[in-house]
This record gives structure tokens, sequence and C-alpha cells, in this order.
């Protein structure tokens, strides 16, 4: 099984600003990684898939870069709107699928 | 376009089956893709469950494939899932989604999520 870190657990972040969360594979998974963002009573939306495309609707200042086992979501500019709970999740591994524990952006 | 709705029972005693079923609209599951289960406990993060190709095929979670159950029905353009011998741990917000291509992948389509509690 393939364990994905999030790093950190929470990032405090004021409008505006950049955010960078981290993912960490255990075990390389090239460039099969999605990013998603998850509000309050919502399911989880596509933001990034192969590790760097932007999913369809996607905003320009979502961006993922990263391979093998170490990864990124950048936020250029936080909107209101962006302050969530973001998943990585790898696929390279089909007996096992998994996701990250998670990182929370809030307001600073 | 796509989506998809979970239905099911919102209670389920310990030691029994969760049965619950994802309605597929605006697609046929008899052309292709894998099918995805995924949960996620109250406060917590998501857990994939497993996936079924409408073929049959199927992949399941290790910690989970000994109690789970994944199942098509075409007919009715529709996927199951059962999950044995529940207990508190298994209460969660239950997921069923599409990928975003005809293979394991990342999962681009959601249904809104049912909740399940186990308890007595």
């Amino acid at each position: 099984e393939i364990v994905m870190t999030q790093s950190p657990a929470t990032l405090s972040v004021s409008p505006g600003e950049r955010a960078t969360l981290s993912c960490r594979a255990s075990q390389s998974v090239s460039s099969n990684l999605a990013w998603y963002q998850q509000k309050p009573g919502q399911a989880p939306r596509l933001l990034i898939y192969g590790a760097s495309t932007r999913a369809t609707g996607i905003p320009a200042r979502f961006s993922g870069s990263g391979s093998g086992t170490e990864f990124t979501l950048t936020i250029s500019s936080l909107q209101s709107e962006d302050f969530a709970v973001y998943y990585c999740q790898q696929y390279n591994n089909w007996l096992a699928l998994s996701f990250g524990g998670g990182t929370k952006v809030e307001i600073k | 376009q796509v989506q998809l709705q979970e239905s099911g029972p919102g209670l389920v005693k310990p030691s029994e089956t969760l049965s619950l079923t994802c309605a597929v609209s605006g697609y046929s599951i008899s052309s292709g893709y894998y099918w995805g289960w995924i949960r996620q406990p109250p406060g917590k993060g998501l857990e994939w469950i497993g996936s079924i190709y409408h073929s049959g095929s199927t992949y399941y979670n290790p910690s989970l494939k000994s109690r789970v159950t994944i199942s098509v029905d075409t007919s009715k353009n529709q996927f199951s899932l059962k999950l044995s011998s529940v207990t508190a741990a298994d209460t969660a917000v239950y997921y069923c989604a599409r990928p975003l291509i005809p293979r394991l992948d990342a999962f681009d389509i959601w249904g809104q999520g049912t909740m399940v509690t186990v308890s007595s």
C-alpha cells in the first residue's frame, strides 16, 4: 500500500496570499497524482490530475507540480472561496488507491 | 451530464451488512469506466473502498477486502456496495464516483454522498 502524507495539517493564509501544500508518497507514483478540494457538506471536487493538469473549469491560480514521491499544490492568490480542505490521491497502484490525510486552508 | 446518486439505509446495526446503491444517469454503465466507492468518517479524510468495471471486474482496498462486495447491474444502470460485519468505525459518508478516464484514475464525478451510521 502506498501511504500519502500531506503537510501541513493546517495552513493559515490571508486572502490574496500564496498557499503551498505538500504531498509525499511512500513510494513513487510517477505522475499519477490528483488534488481535490472539499468544502463542508460537499463532495470532493477534482482540481488537478496527472500531477499538474488542471481539471475542467478550475481557475489558473491553482497549479500542481512534482513527480515520483514529492508533489505540491500552489494557490497563487487565495480567494475567499478557496478556504477548504485539500486532499491528494495517488492512482498509480491500482490494487490500492489511496488519499492523503488532507490539509485545511484557513483564513489567517 | 453524468450524475451519480447514492441511496440506502442511514442506520445500520453493528455486525450487520451495510448496503448502498449508486444510480447513474446521463451515461450507460455498460459503456465502460471503473465505478468507485469512497468513504469519509466524520471529521476525517477520504478512504477508497473499491471500484468495479462494467464487466464485473473489481479492485478492493486490501484493508476492507474481506468484508466488501461491489456489484454492477447494467440493466438498472447502477452499482452497489455491501460491507459486512460493520462496527462503529464504519460510520461515514459514503460516496460513489466515476474517474476521469476509463481506468482506475482520479475521480472527477461524485455523488452527493450518503451518511451511514452504525449503531444499535
